[in-house]
């Protein structure tokens, strides 16, 4: 079975600051894949970023960042230099990497709720 | 557009009616998904279909759920004899799917809030 834990409910940041949101996984597939979706106040969830399990380098776009680390089954999301319109829900989610009936089934964390104050 | 849309965006109705949610997925996109997002969860997975059938309805919560999904397109998700604990945003979204190592990402719609009271 999967499971995606996000400890961090609410955060609340001053603009400018650095904040990570972490994301702990569990799977017992070898090959999966991870996401990080944004939730903004629309409503719309918007993709921004998927990794496979076998590749564990970092990523880097802008002010976010990813740090993926098997060895603690955790895939952490950092913004750098938080700006307001970061305010937002964030999920990280995972899916196995085979087809299951036909697709590749999402299971989601609960999302953490990220206020960035100006 | 070239979104997931759904409608209505928002629906208000009373304990025990029925309501039925739309979803227009992405033009060419074989695949579509239902989710629910009740107030402080994640997105719980409700149905997923393939064309116009439905492989995988192991989410619906109960028996007063139905979905459907006719011409490839367009599906409704029906809920009847509403509950208060029906309320939530109902997710829709929609991928290509292919089969080996491709992997398809869903894409969302903007959402619909149920509100029963």
């Amino acid at each position: 079975a999967q499971k995606v834990t996000q400890a961090q409910t609410e955060i609340s940041v001053v603009e400018k600051e650095d904040v990570t949101l972490d994301c702990v996984y569990e799977t017992r597939d070898t090959t999966y894949y991870l996401f990080w979706y944004k939730q903004p106040p629309s409503g719309e969830l918007v993709f921004l970023i998927r990794r496979n399990s076998f590749d564990e380098q970092n990523e880097i776009s802008g002010r976010y960042s990813w740090n993926f680390q098997k060895s603690t089954s955790s895939f952490n999301f950092t913004i750098t230099a938080s700006q307001v319109v970061d305010s937002a829900v964030y999920f990280c989610a995972l899916s196995e990497a085979h087809l299951s009936g036909g697709y590749q089934k999402v299971t989601f964390g609960i999302g953490t709720k990220l206020q960035v104050i100006p | 557009g070239a979104g997931v849309s759904q409608s209505p965006s928002n629906k208000v109705t009373e304990k025990g009616k029925d309501v039925e949610l739309r979803c227009d997925p992405i033009s060419g996109h074989t695949a579509l998904y239902w989710y629910r997002q009740s107030l402080g969860q994640g997105l719980e997975f409700l149905i997923y279909f393939q064309g116009n059938s439905a492989p995988d309805k192991s989410g619906l919560p109960s028996d007063r759920f139905s979905a459907e999904r006719t011409g490839g397109s367009v599906s409704t998700l029906t809920i009847q004899r509403t509950q208060q604990e029906d309320s939530a945003v109902y997710l829709c979204a929609s991928s290509l799917v292919a089969g080996g190592s491709t992997y398809n990402e869903q894409f969302f719609g903007p959402g619909t809030r149920l509100t029963v009271l």
